[in-house]
């Protein structure tokens, strides 16, 4: 069975630096999905970024990037020039055709003034 | 607005009674997903449905019971309702497989308070 970790419960971050945020995950699969979602306030769930398992590439999204280390299983999500609408709480999810999402605990990060 | 509609948005109730949540996915996706979210506790899976057919269960409990209709929208059943199950309840939705980019598409949730 797939699961994902995310070993930093709690982080904060200045407005305008830059944070990143672990994930590990755990699995046999070759092929496959890693999402970052974003829960703020409001408790919406709001997809970040997107990394398909079979690209090199690690994805970006304006300020969002990830750094993709398929070898090591690691997904990390890295925030640059926070900003206050950043404070949420972060999920990482793992995905394979035929079974299951699978979400990590989560992280809450809070973007300081 | 990620197309995926649930209702009710907020529910009050009292111990040992039963709720229907609903879900309507997104137009064309055939897949369901229920997520229970307890205060600040993260997502944990109840159960999917793809096409009518249940796919996958995760921890869903015996008092809880969902299912999927031929037009695609869901129903969760939760009944003998408990304290402990005050939470955030979330339908989600995908795509068949190969119009996917494999991510899923959320509702708003809908939230329930046992007291």
């Amino acid at each position: 069975a797939q699961t994902v970790t995310q070993s930093q419960p709690e982080m904060s971050v200045q407005e305008a630096e830059t944070v990143t945020l672990s994930c590990t995950y755990d699995t046999s699969e070759n092929n496959y999905y890693l999402f970052w979602y974003k829960q703020p306030p409001s408790r919406q769930m709001i997809l970040v970024i997107r990394q398909e398992a079979y690209k090199q590439q690690n994805a970006t999204e304006n300020r969002f990037s990830v750094n993709f280390q398929k070898a090591a299983k690691s997904f990390s999500l890295k925030i640059s020039d926070s900003q206050l609408g950043d404070t949420a709480m972060y999920f990482c999810a793992f995905m394979y055709y035929g079974q299951n999402f699978v979400f990590g605990p989560g992280t809450r990060l809070s973007v300081l003034p | 607005d990620s197309g995926v509609t649930q209702t009710p948005k907020h529910l009050i109730t009292a111990t040992g009674q039963r709720v229907t949540l609903r879900c309507s996915p997104r137009s064309g996706d055939l897949s369901v997903y229920w997520y229970q979210q307890s205060l600040d506790q993260g997502l944990q899976f109840l159960i999917q449905y793809y096409n009518g057919e249940e796919r996958a269960k995760g921890n869903i409990l015996e008092r809880f019971s969902a299912q999927q209709f031929p037009d695609l929208h869901s129903e969760l059943n939760l009944s003998s309702l408990e304290l402990g199950d005050s939470a955030l309840y979330f339908c989600a939705s995908s795509p068949p497989r190969l119009a996917s980019t494999g991510e899923l598409f959320f509702g708003e949730g809908s939230r329930l308070t046992v007291l």
